[in-house]
Order: structure tokens, then sequence, then C-alpha cells
């Protein structure tokens, strides 16, 4: 049981838009920032968003993402097959001084 | 360029224990914290330790699920963070990430440079 909340899984047609949300509590979204990552299993999960909503330099602006109070939110615009991967959250818990994952959504383009 | 190279992991029988590297360059490794992230088969992500750079007194974090179990170290001569993992069990079967993490203080980090893992299978 992930202390953040993620769909388990989501689909939409190449070019369609999609968004992925990610449900907290005071004790971690709440108070710190969050982080977006994609992984394909066996790779090397890659970082999509940091701060909420700023994107590492070579992460194209079709992804982006937003807070509001103790939920976050990933968008992603203009659907490519290559999108296809796990999403997951992130971000620290002051109450469990740890970091958290949500429990991942698993994209699938159509 | 970073980069961030897990080793250390391979068949391993049950009750014994492994000590997993995380070799990075590219950047200052002393000035970063470093994360070890696990995978268990069909399953999400799971955090598993930080360990803060010297700035920050080196302290360490652990998930509660892991705490007692594992420990992490680093050594910023050799660029290397180490995950020890204790008495392992079937269910520590995992591909095993480690991940720089930049941040500051108790609880700002996020991880942006991973490795490809380092694969653990525990048999019993």
């Amino acid at each position: 049981q992930s202390v953040l909340t993620q769909p388990p899984s989501i689909s939409a047609a190449p070019g369609q838009k999609v968004t992925i949300s990610c449900s907290g509590s005071n004790s971690n979204i709440g108070n710190n920032y969050v982080s977006w990552y994609q992984h394909l299993p066996g790779t090397a999960p890659k970082l999509l968003i940091y701060d909420n909503s700023d994107r590492p330099s070579g992460i194209p602006g079709r992804f982006s993402g937003s807070k509001s109070g103790t939920s976050a939110t990933l968008v992603i615009t203009g659907l490519q097959a290559g999108d296809e991967a796990d999403y997951y959250c992130g971000t620290w818990d002051s109450s469990l001084s740890a970091a958290v994952f949500g429990g991942g959504t698993m994209l699938t383009v159509l | 360029e970073v980069h961030v190279v897990e080793s250390g992991g391979g068949l391993v029988q049950s009750g014994r224990s492994l000590r997993l590297s995380c070799t990075a360059s590219g950047f200052p490794f002393g000035d970063f914290a470093v994360s070890w992230v696990r995978q268990a088969p069909g399953k999400g992500l799971e955090w598993l330790g930080l360990i803060r750079s010297s700035l920050w007194g080196g302290t360490i974090d652990y998930a509660a699920s892991v705490k007692g179990t594992i420990s992490i170290s680093r050594d910023d001569s050799k660029g290397t963070a180490y995950l020890q993992i204790f008495s392992l069990k079937a269910e520590d079967t995992a591909m095993y990430y480690c991940a720089r993490a930049p941040g500051w203080g108790a609880n700002y980090y996020y991880f942006d440079h991973w490795g490809q893992g380092t694969l653990v299978t525990v048999s019993s």
C-alpha cells in the first residue's frame, strides 16, 4: 500500500492528452516538492518533472506537472508510442523522514 | 556527462548478505546525496534509503520497511556509494537502482540520474 495514490493504469490514442493524478497528505505532497519519473522496467528510470513543475533539460514541453494542496498531476500532451511506460510520482514524507513513491501508473498508447 | 553504474548483484542464497556498489562520475560526487531504490518483479518502485552529502553531515534515512535489514554508506574518495543487505530473503529479489539526489537539508531531494540497475535474485 503506497503512501501516494496513483491510478494503476491509463490509456489513450496517439496525439491525445493524458492526466495522471497523485494524491497524498499534508505530511508529504502538502508540504514538499513533487517529482515525476518515467520507467520502463529493466531500464534506468528517467526524471521528467521536479519541484512540482520544472522540467530537466532534454525533457520535451509535452510533459508538464502541477501541484495543488495534497495532490499533484502529470499531464502528457501529443501522446506518442514511445511514451508507453510506467509513471511514478515521488516526494518526501516529513512524518516518515523518508522519500515515497506512488504505486505507479501504466500508460498504454492505443 | 553524468554516469551512474550499479554492480554487485547476482544469485545469492537466502540468509547470506550482499553488498552492492554504486559508482558515479561526471560530477563532484561528494556534493550530492545518493539514494537506493528497488523494484521487485511485477511491483512498483520502492525507495530504500538516502545518504546525504558531508555538507549535511552524511546523515542517512531508511524506509521503515527495510530499517535494520540494510545499511547505506559512501566513500567520496572513490565516488562510490554502497548498499549492504543483511540476511537476504526471497522477497529481496529485485532490481536495485541507485540515483543521484540533488537537494539539501532534511526533506528536499529528488532523483535526477539513475543507473541501469543490478539484479539480485535470492534463492532458497
